[in-house]
């Protein structure tokens, strides 16, 4: 099935930097969701964004629906160790139910 | 407390047999899916089930089955056709009420094939 194009593909940052990461689409989409998975766990939803232009916030998440409704981006402020996982997006096209995933962002926090 | 549990965690197969994977919720959502991970990459959909008694293909299902007789079951069953059965597999579940619909996910179970 077709693939969000995430970016970057994975990001060294140091504690308390900033994180930035971004997924786009060809095609329109209704929702978007972000997720965050630790290594042998299940994604846990951080958070969703049903409107375009909506930004919405998660203690130090921050995402956005992109005004175009093809593209996202989340936000991760002061970083610190336990940031350190796997963020997918993932958004509906429109008939609900059937996601499609980005390939990931893996974040690696250094003290 | 509510939410998604598969079982086991962990689960090992001799090759040519098949597994059934356990996914419960009791979360009442309506809609529940099947997603295969592997290493470096993202989700594919396995199934999708809407409502009880009615299942989908997702984009990978070759190799698989699976069963909605309850609504808040929804086993998937790897048979010996999946030529690459070793993976993490993960269980989702959502409302199923429209566009708002969010998906949430169990804890996975990796199996591995010997």
């Amino acid at each position: 099935g077709q693939q969000l194009n995430q970016s970057p593909q994975s990001m060294f940052i140091q504690e308390g930097e900033d994180v930035s990461m971004n997924c786009t689409s060809s095609s329109i989409f209704n929702t978007w969701l972000w997720y965050k998975q630790d290594p042998g766990e299940g994604p846990v939803l951080l958070i969703a964004l049903y409107k375009a232009g909506e930004l919405t916030s998660n203690g130090r998440l921050t995402a956005q629906f992109g005004i175009t409704r093809k593209d996202s981006f989340l936000n991760i402020s002061a970083s610190i160790p336990s940031d350190v996982g796997i963020y997918f997006c993932a958004g509906h096209l429109g008939s609900w139910g059937k996601l499609q995933f980005g390939a990931g962002t893996q974040v690696v926090v250094t003290p | 407390d509510g939410g998604i549990t598969q079982s086991p965690k962990y689960l090992f197969r001799k090759e040519g047999q098949n597994v059934t994977l356990s996914c419960e919720q009791n979360l009442n959502h309506d809609a529940m899916y099947w997603y295969r991970q592997d290493p470096g990459q993202g989700l594919r959909l396995i199934y999708y089930s809407q409502i009880v008694n009615d299942f989908q293909k997702g984009d990978i299902a070759e190799g698989y089955s699976v069963s909605r007789e309850k609504k808040e079951s929804f086993p998937l069953t790897v048979t010996s056709a999946q030529k690459n059965p070793t993976a993490f597999y993960l269980c989702a579940s959502s409302p199923g009420q429209g566009s708002s619909d969010t998906q949430y996910f169990g804890p996975g179970t990796r199996l591995t094939v010997l």
